[in-house]
């Protein structure tokens, strides 16, 4: 099975404070993907990466920025914490093989973040 | 734009019941595909069931099932014989082509009474 974890299921933090979300997948997936999940809002894409040292932003980019230096690790930075990026942030990662198909994408448990 | 409506935001069912749940989506696109995610409290996003927009057979999973109206862009999830674990946060999404990125609607949440 594949399994998609995140470093924390809560996080506390001050404004102001630098923080790292951290994402781990086991299945040698190329796409990996942050999220943000609002009541009444849905997800919406912060940021996804098709590959090893490529990202690209999604809906939301501003005040987030994104690492992947190894294949199975995908980190979510907030550079500089504000009390709007109270949320729930979701990973996710999906294999991508070609053209042939839309590979589902699996969720980390996500990691509830609350900014003082 | 691509965008995805759940116009029901809280739904109730009764065990052993049948309860059917709402998603519209509007794409200019011809080759596309509509996924159900179901998140229980314990947050863990899981896949319910997927439709390929060139398939006209609807998609079957155990009790779910989807009623997918091409023409009405319209993608909606039956549960069957419902039980208490279908008890959740239930999202429509959507994407084109085979490497597009998920589109999400705000979310259904279910509720099931014993």
């Amino acid at each position: 099975d594949v399994k998609v974890t995140q470093s924390s299921r809560y996080l506390v933090k001050r404004t102001g404070e630098k923080v790292f979300l951290e994402c781990v997948q086991d299945m040698d997936h190329e796409n990996m993907f942050w999220y943000r999940q609002d009541p009444g809002l849905g997800l919406r894409l912060i940021y996804f990466s098709y590959d090893v040292k490529m990202k690209e932003k999604g809906d939301i980019p501003e005040g987030y920025s994104v690492s992947r230096e190894k294949k199975e690790r995908f980190s979510l930075i907030l550079e500089s914490a504000s009390t709007n990026q109270t949320s729930m942030y979701l990973c996710a990662s999906r294999s991508y093989k070609g053209l042939a198909t839309y590979n589902e994408q699996f969720f980390g448990p996500g990691t509830r973040l609350t900014v003082l | 734009a691509q965008t995805v409506t759940q116009s029901q935001p809280e739904m109730s069912v009764q065990e052993a019941e049948t309860v059917t749940l709402s998603c519209t989506y509007d794409t200019s696109e011809s080759d596309y595909y509509l996924f159900w995610y179901k998140q229980p409290p314990s947050r863990q996003m899981i896949l319910v069931i997927r439709q390929e927009a060139y398939k006209q057979q609807n998609a079957t999973e155990n009790r779910f099932s989807v009623n997918f109206q091409k023409a009405a862009k319209s993608f909606s999830l039956k549960i069957s014989d419902s039980q208490l674990g279908d008890a959740a946060m239930y999202f429509c999404a959507y994407t084109f082509g085979s490497q597009g990125n998920l589109i999400f609607g705000k979310g259904t949440k279910l509720s099931v009474k014993p």
